[in-house]
């Protein structure tokens, strides 16, 4: 059982370079999520998805794109990148209903954008 | 919309002394869950504890522990016997139902030697 695993760990991009970050887990949790950190600014979410098919904008999802194809991947686009996008993201997973209720981590992507 | 505030952006204590983080959330929910995450150097968020709304009795997980006052909306985290590794961010956080997780912006905590 891996949990929640995100790749890659580091990236560095240019200003308008497009990217993924991969995010999967393997607890079948229905509810998917992403958040960048920031200094200061604990964490903030960007998209969500409740199951395959299923996404919707969290806090700042301006610049990001999702999908969820399958129950266990869920990845996360960046169109165009910039240097404010530079920050640490991370996935997370949990029960959508039922089980649980606390979220699972992955361990992070820092992403620097120059 | 619900807020959580850690108003303690850092605190530092001796090793094995006891140390009181503060948190306090605003929901007109009655039925909710609160968290206690740990992020160490290593940046990995780790589940410390959890408390039920809908529970009077207060959550404990070995040296941790939560002083949980419902009418206050007031969840703060006890780390008792503090050890070098309990260094780290902690960020406390609310979550009603399948709803997203709502985050305060952390407390830095420094283990003096």
């Amino acid at each position: 059982n891996a949990g929640v695993t995100q790749t890659p760990k580091f990236q560095v991009l240019k200003t308008g370079q497009s990217m993924t970050l991969q995010c999967a887990q393997d607890m079948n949790h229905e509810y998917m999520s992403w958040y960048r950190q920031d200094p200061g600014m604990g964490l903030r979410l960007i998209h969500y998805s409740v199951g395959a098919g299923i996404t919707d904008q969290g806090e700042v999802p301006n610049g990001y794109n999702v999908s969820r194809s399958t129950t266990e991947d869920f990845p996360l686009r960046l169109l165009s990148a910039a240097p404010s996008q530079t920050s640490v993201y991370f996935c997370a997973s949990s029960y959508f209903s039922g089980g649980t209720p606390e979220q699972y981590f992955g361990p992070g992507t820092r992403l620097t954008v120059t | 919309a619900q807020t959580v505030t850690q108003s303690q952006p850092e605190m530092s204590v001796q090793e094995a002394e006891t140390v009181t983080l503060s948190c306090t959330y605003d929901t007109s929910e009655s039925d909710y869950y609160l968290f206690w995450y740990k992020q160490p150097p290593s940046r990995q968020m780790i589940l410390v504890i959890r408390q039920e709304a809908y529970k009077q009795q207060n959550a404990t997980e070995n040296r941790f522990s939560v002083n949980f006052q419902k009418a206050a909306k007031s969840f703060s985290l006890k780390i008792s016997d503090s050890q070098l590794g309990d260094a780290a961010m902690y960020f406390c956080a609310y979550k009603k139902g399948a709803q997203k997780l709502v985050f305060g912006q952390g407390t830095r905590l420094t283990i003096n030697p």
